[in-house]
């Protein structure tokens, strides 16, 4: 039971590098989202895509884009990381419906430091 | 304003006791949903329980139970029985309307069990 999968779990990044945070789910959901967590402050919500082929931006979009590449994958892009961005990332995915109770589902997180 | 506060930054309770963690939240919509996560000290978030606007009976889980006050706007989670494993932060989120809205977190509150 894979669930949702994010690769990698740790990253160093210098200032100015660019990296992709890959996030797949194997549940057949059509919402995913990705999330940063910091100290303090919950977890807010960086951009989701409500199905494939569509995404919106969440509470912090600034810095990010995204790419849902099929209904399994969607990925995080940072093009030029800055020390801000140094949290802790998480990807979630969610079934739609009465039955599913919206309820979202997430991966174990990627810790990323920009330096 | 804050759509979900928790106002308990950290609790203790004794291994065995039952305590209750505070969160109120705010909202126009008549159709929304609480959840709540679990995220232990290895970081990933874990679903715990989940409470839809309509529903007339407070949600049960197990250990978990939700005790949904509409009328204040309070869906405080209730953990009996306390165990060292439940020591965690704990995340009140809300989804407004149906659909494929994204969840809102409370900042979270720091649970320690004493044995």
């Amino acid at each position: 039971n894979a669930g949702v999968t994010q690769t990698p779990k740790f990253q160093v990044l210098k200032t100015g590098q660019s990296m992709t945070l890959q996030c797949a789910q194997d549940m057949n959901h059509n919402s995913m989202y990705w999330y940063r967590q910091d100290p303090g402050m919950g977890l807010r919500l960086i951009y989701y895509s409500a199905s494939e082929g569509t995404t919106d931006k969440g509470e912090v979009p600034n810095g990010y884009n995204v790419s849902r590449l099929n209904k399994r994958e969607f990925s995080l892009r940072l093009e030029s990381a800055a020390p801000s961005q140094t949290s802790v990332y998480f990807c979630a995915s969610r079934a739609v419906g009465a039955r599913a109770k919206n309820i979202q589902y997430f991966g174990a997180g990627t810790r990323l430091s920009v330096l | 304003a804050q759509k979900i506060t928790q106002t308990q930054p950290g609790m203790f309770v004794q291994e065995k006791e039952a305590v209750t963690l505070d969160c109120t939240y705010d909202t126009s919509d008549q159709s929304y949903g609480l959840f709540w996560y679990k995220q232990p000290s290895s970081g990933e978030m874990i679903f715990l329980i989940y409470q839809g606007s309509y529903d007339e009976q407070n949600a049960t889980e197990g250990r978990y139970s939700l005790n949904f006050q509409k009328a204040r706007k309070s869906a405080n989670l209730v953990i009996s029985a306390s165990q060292l494993g439940d020591s965690a932060m704990y995340f009140c989120a809300m989804r407004e309307g149906w659909g494929n809205t994204p969840l809102v977190f409370g900042k979270g509150t720091r649970l320690s069990v004493i044995a």
